[in-house]
């Protein structure tokens, strides 16, 4: 888990404001990964990346975009069209993508991101 | 998509005594099972993990066990401690990771 890294931990965004959390590894993991957890919820999958320059939606990726430009990097945009971002966002990668093996996801620290 | 259910949502025992958290999944293509246990604030970190081709697993006072013919997988804690009071998740995998709902245990002392 200390291989992941996430900032900032908290975040502040205004109406109508773009904000991207960083996500960086250092474990050569392939697959990256993006949750958001509501208080007192379970974690819901934003967006996934298996391979460098490639990435899928996961259940709730409206008002959310992506990039994957380097393996060890990827950041979550968390754009205007997203209305209610206030949540804890939580990055993780893994070895493999999942559904191949069946590979242990680890996560980061989280982001705390709320709406003013 | 695979369907995970986690039961029960909220759990209270008495410091000692054992605690079970079941949950159930759809996919009968998923062939991981991992626990995590997620404190106040905190990263989900995994405690116990299970795969397909195993029908129990134990680390300590921590168990798992699986019956691929019903879907469904346990947690089971004994000797429980006040520190292991936590909110659990399970999770499975086919294509991707799909986490329960989650169980907040609360271990009276």
């Amino acid at each position: 888990d200390g291989g992941i890294t996430q900032s900032p931990k908290y975040l502040f965004r205004k109406e109508g404001q773009n904000v991207t959390l960083s996500c960086e590894q250092n474990l050569n993991h392939d697959a990256m990964y993006w949750y958001r957890q509501d208080p007192g919820q379970g974690l819901r999958l934003i967006y996934y990346s298996q391979i460098v320059n490639d990435f899928q939606k996961g259940d709730i990726a409206e008002g959310y975009s992506v990039s994957r430009e380097k393996k060890e990097s990827f950041p979550l945009t968390v754009t205007s069209a997203q209305k209610n971002p206030t949540a804890f966002y939580l990055c993780a990668s893994s070895i493999l993508r999942q559904g191949r093996s069946g590979n242990t996801i680890y996560f980061g620290e989280g982001s705390w991101l709320t709406v003013v | 998509g695979e369907n995970v259910e986690q039961h029960p949502s909220t759990l209270s025992v008495q410091e000692g005594d054992s605690a079970v958290i079941k949950c159930t999944y759809s996919d009968s293509a998923s062939n991981y099972f991992p626990w995590y246990k997620q404190e106040l604030g905190k990263r989900p970190q995994l405690i116990i993990d299970i795969r397909s081709n195993v029908g129990e697993k134990k680390d300590q006072r921590i168990a798992v066990t699986l019956n691929k013919t019903a879907k469904h997988f346990s947690l089971h804690i004994t000797e429980t401690q006040p520190e292991d009071s936590a909110v659990y998740f399970c999770a499975a995998i086919a294509r991707q990771l799909t986490f329960g709902s989650g169980t907040q245990l609360t271990v009276l002392p």
